[in-house]
């Protein structure tokens, strides 16, 4: 049983640089959406997707930007990383299309911008 | 803004006492749910509960809902080493479109 995969699990970012992580499901969710956490300030919500071919913004969108080309992917994309954006990233799906249902969540990708 | 404040931050328990952790909210929710997560790793759902139900069981856990009160708390009951985690409640967020989470309570219970 697979689940939600993400990639990389953990990287050493310079600040500036371009970077994707990579979010796989396979339970065939409509809705998937990307948190990120911070000591202290818990999960907040980056973007979400509650279809494929649609994407919207969360409580913290600013520097991030994702696309749903399909179902199963929803890759989150930090096109000049700055050290602010060091956490832990997760990534989650639910079947109910909206974020009203349970959500299933990856393992996280740590990433670290120096 | 976060929608749900979780109370206590931390909590620090003997195994076999219970645990309970409570929630507050700021607007109309649909439904509550509680996460769980071990150290290191990604959130599990543990229970949901919907605006209109008050109490709902699972297990050991144990969740209330006040609406009128905008609070929800968790219940573990006998409490073991291996529910040492963090406990977040999740709310809805603009009008069911995501959940946003609290920032959390951690549980420790030693043995």
């Amino acid at each position: 049983i697979a689940g939600i995969t993400q990639a990389p699990t953990s990287q050493i970012l310079a600040a500036g640089r371009r970077m994707t992580l990579r979010c796989t499901q396979d339970m065939r969710h409509n809705a998937m959406y990307w948190y990120r956490q911070d000591l202290g300030l818990g999960l907040r919500l980056i973007h979400y997707s509650n279809t494929a071919g649609t994407t919207g913004k969360g409580e913290v969108p600013d520097g991030y930007s994702v696309s749903r080309a399909n179902t199963d992917d929803f890759p989150l994309t930090l096109a000049s990383a700055v050290p602010s954006q060091t956490s832990v990233y997760f990534c989650a799906s639910s079947g109910g299309g909206r974020g009203t249902g349970e959500l299933f969540f990856g393992e996280g990708s740590r990433l670290t911008v120096l | 803004s976060q929608q749900g404040e979780e109370d206590p931050q931390a909590l620090s328990i003997q195994e076999g006492e219970n645990a309970t952790m409570n929630c507050s909210y700021k607007t109309s929710i649909n439904n509550l749910q509680w996460y769980r997560q071990n150290s290191g790793r990604g959130l599990v759902h543990l229970i949901l509960i919907r605006s209109n139900e008050r109490e709902k069981h699972s297990g050991r856990l144990r969740v209330t809902l006040d609406t009128s009160k905008k609070s929800s708390s968790l219940l573990i009951t006998a409490s073991r080493a291996a529910d040492t985690a963090s406990y977040f409640c999740a709310t809805d967020w603009q009008a069911g479109t995501a959940l946003i989470f609290g920032k959390g309570t951690t549980l420790s219970v030693s043995s």
